[in-house]
């Protein structure tokens, strides 16, 4: 079965560095999202994104948030400068044209310390 | 978007199967019914999506009702590795999804 893949899996960095957060979908994904989940909070929506642009996008996703897909394979949520809540996992996940199910990578646990 | 009202949690025993329900009074004409999986650490897993009466599928079954205020998600013969959270979300086409708490399912030797 077609995966999600992301890297990595565990990301630690100190507050106020730059990360990226790596996605490869799924080849005949059109949609892309970036989900997060905080420990023992809810799955949150952060950004989805279309035909190279935003679609749309949260509260959450403040200027300190950026996704692209450079090359048309990967797609990459950029965190300019972390703060100790941005703490979380963080989810890619990707829809087909024909499916509205959408299939989730596993995750990227960002530690801010 | 529609919400979404689901159990807490729910106990069950190996071997058992399992009803969650899940309420969405205000599901729209265009809406669809989907329930996913979630392990602790883990991405939500698709388990299966319906609009109306029932659908099957390898893992699940899912029970609409005509006026479609609510689905049960069926999980014959769960087993250990079926312990998670499952949630009950409602929407269509390309929308965000907004996840509830879900239903903690735990299942029992």
């Amino acid at each position: 079965e077609p995966e999600v893949t992301q890297t990595p899996s565990h990301q630690v960095t100190q507050m106020g560095q730059e990360v990226i957060l790596r996605c490869v979908p799924i080849s005949n994904h059109l949609y892309f999202y970036w989900y997060r989940q905080i420990l023992g909070q809810k799955v949150e929506f952060l950004v989805s994104f279309y035909n190279n642009e935003i679609s749309e996008k949260s509260e959450i996703f403040d200027d300190q948030f950026s996704v692209e897909r450079p090359d048309g394979s990967n797609f990459t949520l950029k965190i300019r400068s972390t703060k100790l809540e941005d703490s979380a996992m963080y989810f890619c996940a990707g829809q087909s044209r024909d499916n509205y199910g959408y299939t989730f990578g596993s995750g990227t646990r960002l530690t801010v310390v | 978007l529609a919400k979404t009202t689901q159990p807490i949690s729910m106990d069950s025993y190996e071997g058992q199967e399992v009803n969650i329900t899940c309420s969405h009074n205000n599901i729209a004409t265009n809406d669809y019914i989907t329930w996913y999986q979630q392990f602790p650490s883990q991405g939500p897993r698709f388990i299966i999506q319906g609009y109306k009466t029932k659908v099957t599928n390898e893992v699940a079954s899912l029970f609409i009702p005509a006026d479609r205020k609510s689905s049960t998600l069926s999980l014959p013969r769960v087993s250990l590795s079926d312990t998670a959270v499952y949630y009950c979300l409602v929407g269509f086409g390309r929308r965000q999804l907004t996840f509830g708490s879900g239903t903690q399912l735990t299942v029992l030797p």
